[in-house]
């Protein structure tokens, strides 16, 4: 079955930094691939997706990156603010969402 | 405002003992699932459902059955509770057409930390 490596388990930026957060799949029919967030001690919401259809997507400050011949995928969150500070998790599914793998998780801790 | 709810919060179980995890959605999601969260694995999908009278397995079926008996609701049951399956238990509704342009969005809940002694 699929596989989800999440390489980054922490990461610390200073506010107003950069923040990217790697993910690999190994399942080349993959193709969608959402990002959710879990704020300390609540569950997790939804933040951005992407579709295979397409290498690139923004919304607002978070852009999500696909590389299908490398099977990698990454966040990246720009202009970092406190409440950035969270875990986040991505995820792969061959069948469109019905069903996703998530990967292990990056604890993203912004100073202030 | 999607909205799932689950009970209880918070469960101290006895190894050997039944435990039944509830969760209730109110989006007339098709779609449900069960996961745990542990550190270092991150979320394991355990049972999912398709709608009201489904349950398909996922990655970690083992020691856990799933009840669908509604659209609403959807449990997790550990017949003979084990200290391994302490761990937060979460679920889901949605995925796949139901978030509007997230269409595959999954809501969850706010989770279950279920401890075996």
């Amino acid at each position: 079955g699929e596989k989800v490596e999440q390489h980054e388990s922490t990461l610390s930026v200073r506010e107003g930094d950069s923040a990217v957060i790697n993910c690999t799949y190994t399942d080349t029919a993959s193709s969608y691939f959402p990002w959710y967030k879990q704020e300390a001690g609540k569950s997790l919401h939804f933040v951005i997706d992407i579709r295979s259809n397409v290498d690139r997507k923004q919304s607002q400050r978070l852009t999500v990156l696909l590389d299908k011949k490398a099977k990698r995928f990454s966040l990246h969150i720009t202009a970092t603010q406190p409440e950035d500070s969270a875990i986040y998790f991505c995820a792969a599914s061959w069948d469109m969402g019905y069903k996703l793998t998530f990967g292990t998780g990056t604890s993203l801790l912004v100073d202030p | 405002e999607a909205a799932v709810t689950q009970s209880p919060r918070n469960k101290v179980a006895v190894t050997g003992g039944k435990v039944t995890l509830s969760c209730n959605q109110t989006n007339n999601h098709n779609n449900m699932y069960w996961y745990r969260q542990d550190t270092g694995h991150g979320l394991r999908l355990i049972h999912y459902s398709y709608g009201a009278g489904s349950t398909e397995k996922g990655d970690i079926p083992d020691g856990y059955k799933a009840s669908r008996p509604s659209q609403e609701n959807f449990s997790l049951i550990l017949e003979l509770a084990t200290p391994s399956q302490t761990s937060v238990y979460f679920c889901a509704s949605g995925g796949s057409g139901t978030g509007g342009d997230n269409y595959a969005e999954q809501f969850f809940g706010p989770g279950t930390r279920l401890t075996v002694l």
